[in-house]
């Protein structure tokens, strides 16, 4: 069956810092991931998407990685600031996709 | 930056009641969805739609729900009769296409009680 989850529920980091939350999937038919953004009170906010035939993809100060052969994802984020605290979620869909498959969720707590 | 908008924020009802769950999403977009997310649970997918009809639903989405886009601008979410579990925080979603990313709205925090 379908599922996408994450490792690590909580991330406490340092401002400044780098911060990278990891992602598992297992539906090797997946070929589009997301990773989303939810703060406190909000909706998931998009923050930087991967096709499958990419291994990388960069944004402002985030980075998706995409390892197909263990089926992992992760997201990168450079000088970790405390508008950085949220919950992350990572998402799988396939080309075409009517329906996104979301991770559990990771927390990432940013201390002044 | 145009975003997806859903009112009410909070809705709170008793169980065997009817809601409608409104949302306005972004005014190019052609294709709008509806999640949930139970607390302390994942976010899941329930439905789909495009050009008027529902194009994919969850096994969630049961006889109980239904959806409608009554005019040029509103996407409803309507549940007939509310069970206890139905209470979560519903999110409305739209996107350009199929394969372009999801704009979701603030959520309307459903309490059946």
């Amino acid at each position: 069956g379908e599922s996408v989850g994450l490792h690590l529920p909580t991330l406490s980091v340092q401002e400044g810092d780098n911060s990278i939350i990891n992602c598992a999937y297992s539906n090797s038919a997946s070929d589009y991931f997301i990773w989303y953004k939810q703060e406190s009170g909000k909706g998931p906010q998009f923050i930087i998407d991967i096709r499958s035939n990419m291994d990388k993809r960069q944004g402002q100060r985030v980075t998706v990685l995409l390892n197909k052969t263990v089926k992992h994802l992760s997201l990168q984020i450079a000088a970790t600031q405390p508008g950085d605290s949220a919950v992350y979620f990572c998402a799988e869909a396939h080309t075409g996709f009517q329906k996104l498959v979301f991770g559990t969720g990771t927390r990432l707590l940013v201390s002044p | 930056e145009p975003e997806v908008t859903q009112t009410p924020s909070h809705q709170v009802t008793q169980m065997g009641q009817e809601v409608i769950l409104r949302c306005v999403p972004i005014s190019n977009h052609l294709y709008f969805y509806w999640y949930r997310q139970i607390l302390g649970q994942k976010v899941e997918f329930l439905v789909s739609f495009y050009n008027n009809e529902i194009s994919e639903k969850s096994e969630i989405f049961d006889d109980q729900f239904s959806v409608e886009r009554p005019d040029g601008s509103n996407f409803t979410l309507k549940i007939r009769s509310t069970k206890l579990e139905d209470s979560a925080m519903y999110f409305c979603a739209s996107s350009q296409g199929p394969d372009e990313k999801l704009f979701f709205g603030s959520g309307t925090q459903l309490s059946v009680l």
